[in-house]
Parts: structure tokens; sequence; C-alpha cells
């Protein structure tokens, strides 16, 4: 399954809304119903922490600012209000299709 | 807390092999399939490989660009995963990270080894 991210690079301003769009090359409901559509931030020099499991769902520690949503095939991580911790790379992954999992491009954010 | 640490990165010629290690906390390891998944430079993520856990035989699965080459096992005594990298390419240069798989997502990530090959 390919994963689709846009754009690449988001140029934002602090305290503006951002979104980042990711597309699947097929349906992502599994199965069993549910769809396993990730979203994993990375900030600079570090390893990736989930924000974001099975489309809307948010971890524990998620600042409430950020959100996802979609279905199918289509899928988009909002950001608010961006702040400055926000800088890093965005990367959503599919989950539904195994082997493998598979990850969009990357989203670069920056101020 | 769950907490993932890896640890044998260094600087490896081409061909030669490098194991690394994913020391687990926090969790019922021996419950959980243990990935691995690397970023070269500048690059994005790709998946590597996968063990599964005693009820599956502890199968293994692994990426067409290093199927044959690595090799995943663990150790449930030592909450511990493992990947052996043998002859080992420029390409292979990345950071890897073990993460802990949910059945669709990757829950936890270990702080990365890197991997350098070059002569």
């Amino acid at each position: 399954v390919v994963m689709t991210q846009s754009p690449l690079f988001l140029p934002v301003t602090l305290g503006q809304p951002a979104s980042i769009s990711c597309r699947s090359s097929q349906s992502l409901v599994h199965s069993d119903g549910n769809t396993y559509l990730n979203w994993f931030q990375q900030r600079p020099g570090q390893s990736p922490r989930r924000l974001i499991y099975e489309v809307s769902n948010r971890d524990s520690g998620v600042p409430d600012r950020f959100s996802g949503s979609g279905s199918g095939t289509d899928f988009t991580l909002k950001i608010s209000r961006v702040e400055a911790e926000d800088v890093g790379f965005y990367y959503c992954m599919q989950g539904s299709h195994w082997p493998p999992y598979t990850f969009g491009q990357g989203t670069k954010l920056e101020i | 807390e769950v907490q993932l640490v890896e640890s044998g990165g260094g600087l490896v010629q081409p061909g030669g092999s490098l194991r690394l290690s994913c020391e687990a906390s926090g969790f019922a390891f021996s419950d959980y399939y243990m990935d691995w998944v690397r970023q070269a430079p500048g690059k994005g993520m790709e998946w590597v490989g996968r063990i599964t856990y005693k009820l599956e035989s502890y199968s293994t699965e692994y990426a067409a660009s290093v199927r044959g080459r690595f090799t995943i096992s663990r150790d449930d005594s030592k909450n511990s995963v493992y990947l052996q990298m043998n002859s080992l390419n420029t390409e292979d240069t990345a950071v890897y990270y073990c993460a802990r798989d949910d059945h669709g997502s990757y829950s936890a990530w270990g702080q990365g080894a890197l991997v350098t090959v070059s002569s």
C-alpha cells in the first residue's frame, strides 16, 4: 500500500492552524472493521512518537490541538494552533495491510 | 513506563556484520510482536522486519531489501530483541529503531541506533 502525504513542506505561523493530508493507494478498512491509520511526530534529533492511532484516537499526553480524521483512503492530521514545539516531521502510517506497514514520505513542519 | 533501548550500532565496512540489541521494560514483552524500522540519513521510514511471539512460534518476516542478510531473534527471558545484520552495504546506513508492534501500529519506539557502513 502506497501512502502519499501532502504537502511535503509546511511553513506555518505560530498560533495558526495547520493541516496535513495522507492518501492511501487502497482502502485502509481492515477485515476486522477497524481502520489502522496512524500519525507520528518526529522532532529534530528524536525518535518518532505516535500522536494518533486508528484515524482519530489521540495518544495519552498528546495535546488536544492535534486531531485526526478521515476514512477509506483519505486522512487528515490537523493542528488547531501551531506551537513552537510542533516543529519537525509528521508521518502517516498504515497498519491495515501487512506485510509491510507502510509510511508516507513525511511532512516537514517549520515555523 | 514503556521503554525500548537499542544498542550495538557503529561503523562497519561493506561486507561486514553487526548485531543490534533492543531491551524492553515497562510492559509484558513476551506478549508483543517486535519490529525493526530504519531511517536512512535525510530519508523517511522503512520497515525492516518483524518477529512474532511464542504462541506464533516466533515467526519472522523481512523486507525484500534485507531478506537473506538480516535475522531477527528474541529472548523473552531478557526482554530483548535482536537484529543480526550480515553482508552490509552502504545502502544499509541508517538509524535503526526497534518498535513495539500493536497489531496495526507502533505505540513505542526506541531511541535508535546509528549504523554506518563505509570503508
